[in-house]
């Protein structure tokens, strides 16, 4: 099975400021890529992205997929301390389950 | 907006004890999975369970675990004598078309504590 890697796994940075949380994977057949922001329990649903190029926008949030370079990246601008969470990436694997990455810890200060 | 419905919240249980960990899936689901994420750990998938049967499963579901649907409602996790290693906390998700690729909705999670 293979990674799901994304960075940084840490990111501190003040209320107002833009962020570019990262996800890079291995594999090219998979049929989406998806993000999850985990507050204290349950992932809830940000994007789920399955073409190449497109991006996605929800608000201050926005997410691309580059296939060919086998990356995902997901925007926040004009941050707010609610945004602090943690930002997951996962793969889809065959139709049944996710693959998931380990995280990326958001703060946002004050 | 319609959610996932996890029992308890969270558990604690003597090692060597059974556990059944409760989820009510969306009311119109087919599809129904159970994760779990060990403290600082990536969250990892654990089985998938369609028509009455799991329909796929990753090495971590061993004998130990066992999936149910007792009732039209319900979808239990049971661990049969529990571990120090089981302890994490347990998502259950579920989805109206197969799989993540159709929507997914993964409910508040139980926390196992196992002492």
């Amino acid at each position: 099975e293979d990674k799901v890697v994304q960075s940084p796994l840490s990111l501190v940075v003040h209320e107002g400021d833009t962020v570019t949380l990262n996800c890079s994977y291995e594999v090219t057949n998979f049929r989406s890529l998806l993000w999850y922001k985990q507050e204290k329990k349950a992932p809830t649903f940000l994007f789920m992205l399955t073409s190449s190029g497109i991006e996605k926008k929800s608000g201050r949030l926005s997410s691309i997929l580059d296939k060919k370079e086998l990356f995902s990246i997901l925007n926040i601008t004009a941050t707010q301390t609610g945004d602090s969470a943690v930002y997951l990436c996962a793969r889809t694997q065959g139709a049944q389950k996710l693959v998931f990455g380990q995280g990326t810890r958001l703060t946002i200060n004050p | 907006e319609p959610e996932v419905t996890q029992t308890p919240s969270h558990q604690v249980t003597q090692m060597g004890q059974e556990v059944i960990l409760r989820c009510v899936p969306i009311s119109n689901h087919l599809y129904f999975y159970w994760y779990r994420q060990i403290l600082g750990q990536k969250v990892e998938f654990l089985v998938s369970f369609y028509n009455n049967e799991i329909s796929e499963k990753s090495e971590i579901f061993d004998d130990q675990f066992s999936v149910e649907r007792p009732d039209g409602s319900n979808f239990t996790l049971k661990i049969r004598s529990t571990k120090l290693e089981d302890s994490a906390m347990y998502f259950c998700a579920s989805s109206d078309l197969l799989g993540p690729n159709y929507g997914y909705t993964f409910g508040s999670g139980t926390r196992l504590t196992v002492v």
